[in-house]
């Protein structure tokens, strides 16, 4: 079974410092990847999703940014965090579209 | 954008009630999903419905599909204090595969 890797648990930065949230996959290959990030008490919204090495699909305008350096790898980046960037972060595995989506635990951030 | 919306946005019910909350989406879909969020963690995934399926029970969890009225309802039997949580409906629409999540139902039991 998939085993979703996600750190840190929380995060604390102020606003203007740079982001780097890193989700790594084990158990399985080639799968699809996903950020999503969810508001207190809210739903999640999807921001990134990439079904390969190097394909990124953006699905919000943002100061936020992905990468997938390597297959089994989803990176989060900014270069300067908003206030409004604060929320629980997301990863997310799934094999394809009739397949069940496996989650990290999942980062806080908080920008002060 | 989110796709699917659960109804009511919470619920409290005592433990050994039935809960029951519902979820509607917009497009057509290839199958829908349930998942289970205890608060300050991941989903879980609980159960996942085919566009061609009415009707699939895991457990004390049972799912309906009806795919005319864009519509699914999660019941969840014999309810336990354990059952303490958020859940959520998603969605792969047909011409996708990415899940797009509702707001979730927060279900609050009662010992």
């Amino acid at each position: 079974s998939q085993t979703i890797h996600q750190w840190p648990a929380t995060l604390v930065q102020p606003v203007g410092s740079p982001l780097s949230l890193e989700c790594t996959v084990e158990g399985t290959s080639n799968p699809n990847l996903y950020w999503y990030r969810q508001a207190a008490g809210r739903g999640l919204q999807l921001l990134f999703y990439s079904v390969g090495i190097g394909q990124i699909s953006s699905e919000v305008p943002q100061n936020l940014s992905a990468s997938r350096p390597q297959d089994r790898q989803f990176i989060l980046s900014s270069k300067k965090l908003l206030l409004s960037d604060s929320g629980f972060y997301l990863c997310a595995v799934d094999r394809g579209p009739s397949t069940e989506a496996f989650f990290g635990q999942g980062t806080r951030l908080t920008v002060v | 954008s989110q796709q699917g919306e659960e109804d009511p946005q919470a619920l409290s019910i005592q433990e050994g009630e039935n809960a029951t909350m519902n979820c509607s989406y917009k497009t057509s879909i290839n199958n829908l999903q349930w998942y289970r969020q205890n608060s300050g963690r991941g989903l879980v995934h609980l159960i996942l419905i085919r566009s061609n399926e009415r009707e699939k029970h895991s457990g004390r969890l049972r799912v309906t599909l009806d795919t005319s009225k864009k519509s699914s309802s999660l019941l969840i039997t014999a309810s336990r204090a354990a059952d303490t949580a958020s859940y959520f409906c998603a969605t792969a629409d047909s011409n996708d595969y990415k899940l797009s999540f509702g707001a979730g139902t927060t279900v609050t039991v009662r010992a």
